[in-house]
Formats: structure tokens, sequence, C-alpha cells
């Protein structure tokens, strides 16, 4: 079952933060979040284990709260690069993943 | 190190022909995965293949099927193709199968830049 992300869209501008929620109806092993930009592949971010580890990237951080069964990225002091759509990816043998939200950071 | 590589990138068939799609995993990872990616969604899980047997199916019709090879790379044939077949294709690779468990670092999957498939 796939996860859900909320919201589906956000425009920022530079330096401003955001935060993405990815949610699922089920127990998970981990979290996966991906960005793609639009014509390329999802480009891995980072993976969030039970347990509570964490592993950002750049100025992306993530959470993971396992009873909720809920994920959070967190984009702090957005960059242009930052654009593009966010997938979470929540798995259980194989990685399900929500309909992306898309992030659009402006000058 | 090459990443994970499809072939080919973009290509157009008719209604009801086949198609093949091709996926090199990257060097030493034995696990591949195949994604389907409509405009606008996101990745659709099709086939997990490990050390050449099947690991999981999504939820797609027996006209989708795969395989693996010896060196790990793999096929992924779509037959009696439909216009809803037009999408992108994702190959993934991963160092781990996805049953030995959250907490190997192996389990991230590497996407590779896709195989774009129009059915007109």
């Amino acid at each position: 079952q796939q996860p859900v992300q909320s919201p589906q869209a956000v425009i920022l501008r530079e330096g401003e933060d955001a935060v993405i929620n990815c949610s699922s109806s089920k127990a998970l092993y981990s979290v996966h979040w991906y960005r793609q930009k639009h014509g390329e592949a999802p480009v891995f971010l980072m993976i969030l284990l039970k347990g509570g580890e964490q592993k950002g990237h750049e100025k992306i951080s993530a959470s993971f709260n396992e009873k909720k069964q809920q994920s959070s990225l967190y984009l702090t002091a957005s960059q242009l690069s930052y654009s593009g759509t966010y997938f979470c990816g929540t798995e259980l043998y194989k990685l399900s993943f929500g309909a992306g939200t898309t992030v659009t950071v402006r000058a | 190190d090459a990443g994970v590589t499809q072939s080919p990138t973009h290509l157009i068939k008719t209604r009801g022909q086949h198609v093949t799609l091709r996926c090199s995993p990257i060097s030493g990872h034995k696990s591949v995965s195949w994604y389907q990616q409509v405009l606008g969604q996101g990745p659709q899980f099709i086939f997990q293949y490990y050390e050449k047997e099947e690991r999981g199916r999504g939820n797609f019709p027996d006209r989708f099927s795969a395989r693996q090879f010896p060196n790990y790379s793999s096929e992924l044939n779509v037959n009696a193709l439909l216009l809803g077949d037009s999408a992108l294709y994702l190959c993934a690779s991963s160092l781990a199968p996805p049953d030995r468990g959250p907490f190997i670092p192996g389990n991230t999957i590497y996407f590779g830049e896709g195989s774009w498939l129009t059915v007109v």
C-alpha cells in the first residue's frame, strides 16, 4: 500500500524552510527519501531505519516516527537546487512510493 | 564507478508490439528492481530479482515479465503493448535482497536514468 505524502506542492523563496510529511498505514522497516528533477531519474537522499537512526544530506534532514508510522523531510535554508519532486518510499520487502511533493524554490 | 545503466533511453512502439528494456546494475549489486513511473505519479513496483530469482512482483498483468542473468543484469519484457504502458521504466539496484532486514545499509536502492516508453 502506498504511503501518503503532504503537501502535494510547496513554493519557497531561497532561504526558507519547508516540511514534507509521509505517512503509512502499515508498520515499516524503513523510510527512503528521493528527489527527482524534471526528466531525470529519482536520486537517493537518505534512508531512515527503525530505532531512530537518521541520516541527512546537505541541509536536508528527516525524521522517522515508528509508532506513528510517519516520516518528515525538513528542507532548511532552501536553495534553488532543492527544486524537484520529493518521493518517500516505505519499505516492507519492497519499496512503495508516495505520489510525490513538488517543491519549487524561487530566487 | 558506473551507476545503474539502462537501455534504450527512449523508444516509441505501436500498440500490440513487444518491448524489451535492459538494465545493468552497479558493480557488485546483486539485486535488481523494476519500477514504472507514469507522468505525475511516484514509481510503482513491478518486479524484484536477486541471484536470478524473482523475489517480488507488483500488481501488473502477465504481459509484464522479467529475468536476471548470471552477470546480474536484467531485462524487462512487455507484450501486447497498450497506450497505458507509456511511462518511464526505472531499474534500480541494491547490494542486498529485501528480506535481509532493515539494518543493512545495502538495502539502499539506486535508480538508473530510466527508459522512456511511448506507445502510440
